[in-house]
């Protein structure tokens, strides 16, 4: 679930930790997912992104698994860090279409 | 830096002003949007321009008028603008190849309507 402001999800770690982040989307036909990281203050950063043809995809620290069974799509990031602390959007498109974002999720990372 | 940049950062505005937001890339992409980012708000996208040509507008009232000279640069005009107006206002940049592909994003305006 996903909301920004004042009701904006907010996922709280440990420095050191691995941070699981969800998205649900609702458009079966949905074919290509990515992830965005925007830290105060600045525009959405590419992550990583992914392929309805494939089920998980990892980068540097970054892991995106995709359920397409249930529409759900999850970034792992692993020994979180103070820098990661941002608010992390998913988005989804089909076919030519434009990406349709989600509202976001804060992550908080304590030292 | 992400190639893609936008003046001014922040802008404070009346109801009766004009003004223009202006946007340019430096990655050789052929495709540039508009988005709003409000909050308690998904990115909400306004226009997209692909070669130039505009291919999309999403019911964005007219007091928002876009403009694409040519593929490195966008501009948004703005007058007789609403509070709820206020937002952060990004623009970004892809390289259409007619499958989807990622955006790459200024970091936004930053717009005040009092």
């Amino acid at each position: 679930g996903e909301s920004v402001g004042l009701h904006l999800p907010t996922l709280s770690v440990q420095e050191g930790d691995n941070s699981i982040i969800n998205c649900a989307y609702s458009n079966s036909a949905s074919d290509y997912f990515i992830w965005y990281k925007q830290e105060s203050g600045k525009g959405p950063q590419f992550i990583i992104d992914i392929r309805s043809n494939m089920d998980k995809r990892q980068g540097q620290r970054v892991t995106v698994l995709l359920n397409k069974t249930v529409k759900h799509l999850s970034l792992q990031i692993a020994a979180t860090q103070p820098g990661d602390s941002a608010v992390y959007f998913c988005a989804e498109a089909s076919g030519y279409s434009t990406l349709t974002f989600g509202k976001g999720t804060m992550l908080l990372v304590s030292p | 830096e992400t190639g893609v940049t936008q003046t001014p950062r922040h802008l404070v505005m009346g109801m009766t002003n004009k003004k223009s937001l202006k946007c340019e890339q430096h990655l050789g992409h052929n495709a540039m949007y508009w988005y709003k980012q409000s909050a308690k708000k998904p990115l909400e996208l306004m226009f997209v321009y692909n070669f130039k040509e505009q291919t999309e507008n999403n019911s964005v009232p007219s007091r928002f008028s876009p403009e694409c000279p040519n593929s490195s640069h966008l501009f948004l005009h703005l007058h007789t603008l609403q509070p709820e107006d206020s937002a952060l206002y990004l623009c970004a940049s892809s390289l259409r190849t007619g499958d989807n592909e990622k955006l790459f994003f200024g970091s936004g305006t930053q717009l005040s309507v009092l």
